[in-house]
């Protein structure tokens, strides 16, 4: 199923700027993931934070969760031309059934 | 229009026994993709599938794992002589034609159990 929000939509940025995007969820979760899909090709798992963590770091990524708003972002700081992909948050509450937002298109110019 | 099919959602198998796991693809989906998940931790990609073609397998074992997307009917994961590190959920996804961005839909998944 896919369900949350992500903005925005989508995002074009220049080569070496940072790269912010949202997600927003509904229900209570045991963690939240964010993965990136480069065009026609599988998702690939980049950060998990976990309900009671706040913030994460994983080398130029940046994750931070705050669940009284049920929301969570993805910085990509100094961006590259290779980040250029979509990015989906999925949450889990732990029933088996992963719940992905809709992506944000990160376009990164030269 | 149903949505991604996988069944059975639980599977439950001792250790040497095989398991196949089913998914079906949204109608006129002719891409599916194959993840595994451990508990608590992300997805992992396994296999990406067009009809009747393994187009990347990169994360699939080299050992026991199996996958196949024939001309008809659905696509089949199969884990030859599990092992209990082979319990986890296993979700499909399936895409149109064209496989472009933002356009991958999850299956329920299958819980796999090995005793």
């Amino acid at each position: 199923s896919q369900q949350g929000e992500e903005d925005p939509q989508a995002l074009s940025i220049q080569e070496g700027e940072n790269a912010t995007m949202n997600c927003s969820y509904k229900t209570s979760i045991n963690n939240l993931q964010w993965y990136r899909q480069n065009s026609g090709r599988g998702l690939v798992h980049l950060i998990l934070i976990r309900s009671n963590e706040r913030e994460k770091h994983s080398g130029r990524l940046r994750v931070t969760l705050d669940t009284s708003k049920k929301s969570s972002s993805l910085l990509i700081t100094a961006s590259r031309a290779a980040d250029t992909a979509s990015y989906f948050c999925a949450t889990d509450a732990g029933d088996n059934d992963m719940r992905f937002g809709a992506g944000t298109r990160l376009t990164v110019k030269p | 229009n149903a949505g991604v099919m996988q069944n059975p959602r639980h599977l439950v198998r001792r250790r040497g026994q095989e398991a196949r796991l089913r998914c079906s693809p949204m109608k006129g989906h002719s891409h599916v993709y194959w993840y595994r998940q451990l508990p608590e931790e992300g997805l992992k990609f396994m296999v990406y599938l067009q009809k009747e073609n393994i187009i990347d397998e990169s994360g699939m074992p080299k050992e026991r794992f199996s996958a196949e997307f024939p001309k008809e009917g659905p696509s089949i994961l199969r884990i030859q002589q599990v092992v209990r590190g082979d319990s986890a959920a296993y979700f499909c996804a399936s895409s149109s034609a064209g496989g472009g961005l933002n356009e991958q839909f999850f299956g329920p998944g299958t819980r796999l159990t090995v005793l």
